[in-house]
């Protein structure tokens, strides 16, 4: 069972256009949802993070928005540049149940391509 | 400040070899999880380590193992390698606080493990 889903698939930006990527999740036990951004042969990194108790956070670029009627949230690239061109995932996880913090249930990524 | 280091970096076994992936988390992190990534099946988690203790556990069968020592460095076991098994091991690391502020449990990843069964 996909706990968390995520679309596209893929994605073509030109550049300086917007970038948008959705996930919907499942459980509403899920209080933390990150963001991961992965070039190939590296590790996931850490790119933003959102509690449910704010609808939208930025960071630079990086937008989430968060929808926790729907049970959706989304990630927003402004401007996107060829060097956003990786993998992007989403991420959904239960930090305020004991024991359930190491484990983030990944949505099944994004290649994001942004053509200059 | 060192991010977390993995090794080996790549390994190659044959069928029914066991393997053993080790992993140093962030200085001051004492919670080390495992995550397998596959093209099929994307980022699955394994086992999570909290001081010492496995304190999650992902669905994956008996022949995955780990542990971790008393400076939260940790191990992770395949026995009976099948060809399936071929993945990058992740693990990421974490202050893993119970109900604490989210950024003090922000995973931090390393580079993987690019195991190969052959």
């Amino acid at each position: 069972q996909q706990q968390v889903k995520q679309s596209p698939q893929s994605l073509i930006v030109q550049k300086g256009g917007i970038s948008i990527i959705n996930c919907a999740y499942e459980n509403t036990a899920f209080d933390y949802f990150p963001w991961y951004q992965q070039f190939p042969g590296k590790g996931p990194a850490l790119l933003i993070a959102i509690r449910p108790d704010v609808s939208e956070k930025k960071e630079g670029r990086f937008t989430i928005s968060f929808n926790k009627s729907a049970k959706q949230f989304s990630l927003h690239i402004m401007d996107s540049q060829p060097g956003d061109s990786a993998t992007y995932f989403c991420a959904a996880s239960k930090l305020n149940y004991g024991g359930s913090q190491g484990n983030l249930i990944f949505g099944k990524g994004t290649k994001l391509s942004v053509k200059p | 400040k060192a991010g977390v280091t993995q090794t080996p970096r790549y390994l190659i076994k044959t069928r029914g070899q066991q393997v053993t992936l080790s992993c140093s988390p962030i200085s001051g992190h004492r919670s080390v999880s495992w995550y397998q990534q596959t093209p099929g099946q994307g980022l699955q988690f394994l086992f999570e380590y909290f001081s010492e203790t496995q304190r999650n556990k992902g669905n994956f069968p008996g022949r995955f193992s780990g542990r971790q020592f008393s400076n939260s460095r940790s191990e992770m076991n395949v026995s009976t390698l099948e060809l399936g098994d071929s993945a990058l091991y992740l693990c990421a690391s974490s202050f893993g606080l119970a109900g604490a502020r989210s950024s003090y449990n922000e995973q931090f990843f390393g580079p993987g493990t690019r195991l190969t069964v052959l």
